[in-house]
């Protein structure tokens, strides 16, 4: 059964320390890996997407980094708008117009 | 930006009702999704629509769901009768093609009396 599990579930940074959260899936032919940004009664949103194993994705202060088991997503120098729920979600090869299968995210709260 | 966009944000209902939520995906896109979330849990899929028909279902979408794309904009998902278990958000998401990314709405919240 395809899954995602992310790690930790939550996390609370200080201003300007880095970190880095963690994604592991388990699916049957990967077509993308997802990480999405959600904040409190918001919809997800999209930040980047990673087809292959050694993919990196940059974005301001987010780089996503993926393998053929897990993602990453490194945040440098966190400000306390990076706050929310980060999402990893995972597409696999199960039908012409895929679903995405979504794990629990991780909280982030940066302290000023 | 191109933006999905969803009506209500907020519906209350009694249980039993119809209710049915509404979204505008980005215009040139062709894949189209309903996806729920329950307070507190994941997001989870209901349902994918192409080319006017269901492309793929979860075993969440039951009987008493259906979708709709009634005109060229807009997307909508049906409940017939709702139940107290249905209260959730809903998004709606939609997609250039079936390996990018999927972008999602600001989600309906539903809430079943």
């Amino acid at each position: 059964e395809d899954q995602v599990t992310q790690s930790p579930e939550a996390l609370r940074l200080q201003e300007g320390e880095s970190s880095s959260l963690n994604c592991s899936y388990t699916v049957s032919g990967l077509r993308g890996l997802f990480w999405y940004r959600q904040d409190p009664g918001k919809g997800p949103e999209f930040l980047f997407t990673l087809y292959s194993a050694g993919e990196e994705k940059e974005k301001e202060r987010l780089k996503a980094t993926l393998t053929k088991k897990e993602s990453f997503l490194h945040i440098t120098a966190p400000k306390p708008e990076d706050s929310a729920t980060y999402l990893c979600a995972v597409q696999g090869e199960y039908s012409s117009a895929s679903k995405i299968i979504f794990g629990s995210g991780t909280r982030l709260s940066i302290r000023p | 930006e191109p933006e999905v966009t969803q009506t209500p944000s907020h519906q209350v209902t009694q249980m039993g009702q119809e209710v049915i939520l509404r979204c505008v995906p980005i215009s040139n896109h062709l894949y189209f999704y309903w996806y729920r979330q329950i307070l507190g849990q994941k997001v989870e899929f209901l349902v994918s629509f192409y080319n006017n028909e269901i492309s793929e279902k979860s075993e969440i979408f039951d009987d008493q769901f259906s979708v709709e794309r009634p005109d060229g904009s807009n997307f909508t998902l049906k409940i017939r009768s709702t139940k107290l278990e249905d209260s959730a958000m809903y998004f709606c998401a939609s997609s250039v093609g079936t390996e990018v990314s999927q972008f999602f709405g600001p989600g309906t919240r539903l809430t079943v009396l």
